[in-house]
């Protein structure tokens, strides 16, 4: 079954410092890959989407991830923190069929001023 | 119209009372969901309905009792809640079918629950 692994469940960072959450996804059959965040007592928010397309994917707010097959991840960037990019963020797979969205664990990020 | 809608925003039930959650999209979607969240916790997947048919139920218990009365709504509607099942319930909808894996779901704001 697939499965999701975020690295880190807290990442702090200073403002106009790299952001890079980490995301591991465990099939041997590239799934469609997502990140979502999700602001304190609100739904959650598609970032962006990998859909086997352009290996690298720019997404809203300036975020960027990059799907690498020989590592089974899909790590998310963003070049300069904001204090607007405090907020949970959640990597997400599916592969094909009618199978369930499989979630990270989510990391919490917190940007320092 | 873009977005999933939920109502109420909050809620707080006894654990005899029954009430309902409702959501609500007018994007034409084919797909819609419900999640259970709790805090600092992935959502997770509790209904799906695919064409306005129950697709997915993981094995939620029978007080939580979902319903699809046509292709833009969804309610859930609870009876005899425990206080474990205080909790954020998302609804979330998606474009085609539950099938198909490559379409992102669109989250509603959520229903902050809590069961007394």
């Amino acid at each position: 079954a697939q499965s999701v692994t975020q690295l880190g469940s807290h990442v702090s960072v200073s403002e106009g410092a790299l952001v890079l959450l980490r995301c591991n996804y465990s099939s041997s059959v590239p799934p469609y890959l997502f990140w979502y965040v999700q602001y304190p007592n609100q739904g959650l928010q598609l970032l962006l989407k990998y859909t086997s397309a352009a290996t690298l994917v720019k997404g809203i707010n300036g975020f960027e991830a990059e799907f690498k097959k020989s590592e089974t991840s899909f790590h998310l960037t963003k070049p300069s923190a904001h204090m607007s990019d405090a907020a949970e963020y959640f990597c997400a797979a599916s592969n094909s069929g009618n199978t369930p969205l499989v979630f990270g664990k989510g990391t919490r990020l917190s940007v320092i001023a | 119209d873009t977005e999933v809608t939920q109502t109420p925003k909050h809620l707080v039930m006894g654990m005899t009372n029954k009430k309902s959650l409702k959501c609500e999209q007018h994007m034409g979607h084919r797909a819609m969901y419900w999640y259970k969240q709790k805090a600092k916790k992935p959502p997770e997947l509790m209904f799906v309905y695919s064409y306005e048919k129950l697709s997915i139920n993981e094995s939620v218990p029978s007080r939580f009792s979902p319903e699809c009365p046509n292709s833009s709504l969804l309610n859930l509607h609870l009876h005899a809640l425990q206080p474990e099942d205080s909790a954020l319930y998302l609804c979330a909808s998606s474009p085609r079918g539950s099938g198909r894996a490559k379409d992102e779901q669109f989250f509603g704001p959520g229903t902050r629950l809590t069961v007394l």
